[in-house]
């Protein structure tokens, strides 16, 4: 099955800093690879994404990039804001003939003091 | 449509009882996911169905628990008897497949064992 690791586990940084969480993945059959973020209480909400045909994704604030042969994409955060704060979560996984689910990294928990 | 719906929200029970936790997926979904999630161990995947079918159901922990799928809008996880190590957030998400497996997450319910 697959293995997924994510770096820092904890990260804090000041507001209007950068932060970058960095996804391993095992599996390299793996062509999908999101990025959820969870807000304390609240449930995980996905907030990018990026397919294997593409390198990097911008989205505003955030962007992902996706380096396959060293199996490892990371999220970007530019600008930190307070709200940013909140749990990451990365979850390669397969599509398009792919293994449907999706395995869950531990999670990194990103303050941005204010 | 109201999103994934989940009930109870909070359950709080004593050890050996049975529990029973429900959901309901975005109708036109084909997957349903049954996650659980503790400090310790993360987002653990469960089990998941396609077209009410059980695919996947290697991340059950012991035959204390069950997962079942009558049809496309409803679905049940049962542990019986429970125990104080089954209290965690459980969470139910769905999703379809269109060329992205992007999960919809139900807000969850969160069950105490005493």
């Amino acid at each position: 099955g697959e293995n997924v690791e994510q770096h820092p586990s904890t990260l804090s940084v000041q507001e209007g800093d950068s932060a970058v969480i960095k996804c391993t993945y095992s599996d390299s059959a793996s062509n999908y690879f999101p990025w959820y973020k969870q807000e304390l209480g609240k449930r995980p909400q996905l907030i990018i994404d990026i397919r294997s045909n593409v390198g990097e994704k911008k989205d505003q604030r955030i962007a992902v990039t996706l380096n396959k042969t060293a199996k490892h994409f990371s999220l970007h955060i530019t600008e930190t804001q307070p709200e940013d704060s909140a749990v990451y979560f990365c979850a390669p996984g397969g599509i398009w003939g792919g293994s449907e689910k999706l395995v869950f990294g531990k999670g990194t928990k990103l303050t941005v003091n204010p | 449509d109201a999103g994934v719906i989940q009930s109870p929200r909070h359950e709080v029970t004593e050890m050996g009882q049975e529990v029973t936790l429900r959901c309901k997926p975005i109708s036109g979904h084909d997957y349903l996911f049954w996650y659980r999630q503790t400090m310790m161990r993360g987002l653990e995947l469960l089990i998941y169905f396609n077209n009410n079918v059980p695919i996947d159901d290697s991340g059950m922990p012991e035959d204390r628990f069950s997962a079942k799928m009558p049809n496309a809008s409803f679905s049940t996880l049962k542990i019986q008897p429970s125990e104080p190590r089954d209290s965690a957030v459980y969470f139910c998400a769905s999703s379809y497949i269109s060329g992205a497996n992007v999960l919809t997450f139900g807000a969850g319910s969160r069950l105490t064992v005493l």
